[in-house]
């Protein structure tokens, strides 16, 4: 079954500082890989995914992934943090015959520290 | 264009009975999927309609249903709420062409009291 993990339930970072998030994922073939970022009390927005291709992800607001299938890992940086990224953020992941149905983990909450 | 809607925002039930929250999707989008958050079980996946017709389904029990209009707009319908049973509920559509993004609106906070 599919499952991902993000070992962090907790960052803390200053302002400014570079910021790593780690996601693992168990899946048997190539899945399909997702960062969203949740702000208190609102929805999710789509950092950035990866379905296939170049393993170095861009996504929005300046973060990018990096996909490592020897490692089973799709970790989220940004080179810079900025108080307003201070929110929770999921990976997930899904499969091409169930793309919809997004596995989602248990989230990393980012504080920023001034 | 208009983002995911999704009404009401809040909502305030009793255990025992039923509610029907809904979902507007982005204009274009024939997807919408459904996702349970709570801060035990985190975000869950409900069920996924498309062209009116469920087309994946998640392990929840059968007092959790939905459907979607030819219009796109979905519903989603929990019966005998329990107390664990509140949590936010999202919804999501995602565009046509295989593109696999969804795009979430921001919940209905239902409370079960």
């Amino acid at each position: 079954a599919q499952s991902v993990t993000q070992p962090d339930i907790h960052i803390t970072v200053s302002e400014g500082a570079s910021l790593e998030l780690r996601c693992n994922y168990s899946y048997g073939a190539t899945p399909y890989l997702f960062w969203y970022v949740q702000s208190p009390g609102q929805g999710l927005q789509l950092l950035l995914k990866y379905f296939s291709g170049d393993t170095l992800v861009q996504g929005i607001k300046g973060f990018e992934a990096e996909f490592k299938r020897s490692q089973s890992s799709f970790n989220l940086r940004k080179p810079s943090v900025h108080w307003s990224d201070a929110a929770e953020y999921f990976c997930a992941v899904a499969s091409y015959s169930s793309a919809s149905k997004i596995i989602f983990g248990s989230g990393t909450r980012l504080s920023i520290r001034p | 264009k208009a983002g995911v809607t999704q009404t009401p925002r809040y909502l305030i039930k009793t255990r025992g009975q039923q509610v029907t929250l809904s979902c507007s999707p982005i204009s274009g989008h024939r997807s919408v999927s459904w996702y349970q958050q709570t801060p035990g079980q985190g975000l869950q996946f409900l069920f996924e309609y498309f062209s009116e017709t469920q087309r994946n389904k998640g392990n929840f029990p059968g007092r959790f249903s939905g459907r979607q209009f030819s219009n796109s707009r979905s519903e989603m319908n929990v019966s005998t709420l329990e107390l664990g049973d509140s949590a936010l509920y999202l919804c999501a559509s995602s565009p046509p062409g295989g593109s696999y993004e969804q795009y979430f609106g921001p919940g209905t906070r239902l409370t079960v009291t």
